[in-house]
């Protein structure tokens, strides 16, 4: 399959403070790219879709302002929470949908990143 | 009604055993299907795809696809103690790039 990584895999921040996660494509090209959010023993909760180019497209309730997207190129979407609280600590993944290949059609996850805000 | 549905479990199973997790799904315009395998505290892991109807088989896993009784399952053989994670089920439906995922099942396999 396809790889997807992100970094940093674990941060801890204080309350106010801004956190960027980058998340690449490292063996193919991706222009569209996915956020996730899943609190401890919940189910995935798909954040926006982030499109190579364009504005990202966001899911009902996530504030466009709080979670800024970019993806400026084929293989790196980044994530930043902006002035982040603790109820925004949670686990963060992003994943990448492969267009061409063996792995067409699949979407592949990043392994996370563990926002923890003081 | 939610558009993929999971038994949460957790599912039991003997080592050795077969594990058989189901899903079923509302967009009757979905054509493809996946399921993921997540273990606690860990990022969800591609197991098997599938777009046709009938079965699809991948060493020890085998996903079956109904597409007129909305229903897609993944069946686990000789089920190992490794394999106790979470099993997603998640379908992409007509003509978005959007997965749409359950709520997962939980298997757990004793020795």
């Amino acid at each position: 399959g396809a790889v997807v990584s992100q970094h940093p895999s674990r941060v801890i921040c204080k309350s106010g403070t801004s956190v960027k996660i980058e998340c690449r494509s490292l063996d193919f090209q991706a222009t569209t790219m996915f956020w996730y959010r899943q609190f401890p023993k919940q189910s995935l909760m798909l954040m926006a879709t982030s499109n190579e180019g364009s504005k990202a497209t966001y899911e009902q309730g996530v504030e466009k302002d709080k979670f800024l997207i970019n993806h400026a190129s084929l293989t790196l979407s980044t994530l930043t929470v902006t002035s982040a609280h603790p109820e925004d600590s949670s686990f963060y993944i992003c994943s990448a949908r492969v267009l061409a290949g063996a792995s067409y059609n699949e979407q592949f996850f990043g392994p996370g990143t563990r926002l923890t805000v003081l | 009604q939610k558009e993929v549905e999971q038994n949460s479990g957790p599912l039991s199973v003997p080592e050795g055993a077969i594990a058989s997790l189901n899903c079923t799904y509302s967009d009757r315009g979905s054509q493809s299907f996946f399921w993921y395998r997540q273990y606690s505290g860990k990022s969800p892991e591609l197991i098997m795809s599938i777009y046709s109807n009938g079965d699809k088989e991948d060493g020890r896993f085998t996903a079956q696809l109904n597409k007129a009784s909305q229903y897609v399952s993944l069946l686990i053989r000789d089920s190992q103690p490794s394999d106790s994670a979470t099993y997603l089920c998640a379908v992409r439906p007509y003509n978005t790039d959007k997965l749409i995922f359950g709520t997962g099942t939980r298997l757990q396999v004793f020795p």
